[in-house]
């Protein structure tokens, strides 16, 4: 069945960086575009960034533009997100998510904390 | 990208029907076809319950349903449940490889 396990969470300051990681299994990677959307404690669900399916392109959302970079490396079934420059707005849940017919999110990890705090 | 405008709490018995609201603009839920649904519980990753404005992903109960008018879109929970309490959100492509989330309903089952 497919699996999708981010990991890296945790607390860091700010300014400081942090690379998230989804281990993707039961499907084949390489034949989906794939997002991480998070989502701030109490708070909605916000897109963050897309990698298509062959990491031809990326396209991140305004507030973290710059700050993150999305990657995938379908030989290892993984996607990251290395984050950069980080400020307690960014303190959420990560979720990666495959994308699914019609741009939708079928499939979702189960999460990953980063708290950003001094 | 502001968030889609989702009301911030929706009630029904069991057994009712409720509707919740999604509204956005021309640049992404009057534009595409391509509104999709999200059912959320506490503690839980969201689960899609509809995608394309009204088609149901497999293994979904068709109590869900989905429907467009303009810029807003619009998920109907009928014969309303327990399990069916928790949090949704819509989500409509909005172009250029970007996407918008709903701002959030939490339904309760009374």
């Amino acid at each position: 069945q497919v699996q999708l396990v981010e990991s890296g969470g945790g607390v860091v300051q700010p300014g400081r960086s942090l690379r998230l990681s989804c281990a993707a299994s039961g499907f084949t990677l390489r034949s989906f575009g794939m997002h991480w959307v998070r989502q701030a404690p109490g708070k909605g669900l916000e897109w963050v960034a897309v990698v298509w399916y062959d990491g031809g392109e990326k396209h991140y959302a305004d507030s973290v533009k710059g700050r993150f970079t999305i990657s995938r490396d379908n030989s290892k079934n993984t996607l990251d997100l290395q984050m950069n420059s980080l400020s307690a707005e960014d303190t959420a849940v990560y979720y990666c998510a495959r994308e699914g017919n019609g741009y939708t999110y079928d499939y979702w990890g189960q999460g990953t904390l980063v708290t950003v705090s001094s | 990208q502001s968030a889609l405008t989702q009301p911030a709490s929706v009630s029904g018995s069991p057994g009712q029907s409720i509707t919740i609201s999604c509204t956005g603009t021309s640049r992404d839920v009057g534009n595409y076809n391509l509104v999709s649904w999200y059912q959320q519980h506490p503690g839980k990753a969201p689960r899609l319950i509809i995608y394309g404005v009204s088609k149901w992903p497999s293994a979904v109960s068709n109590r869900f349903s989905g429907s467009k008018s303009g810029n807003t879109a619009s998920l109907t929970i009928s014969g309303l449940q327990a399990e069916d309490e928790a949090d949704y959100y819509c989500c409509s492509y909005a172009g250029s490889s970007n996407y918008v989330f709903g701002s959030g309903t939490k339904v309760t089952v009374l």
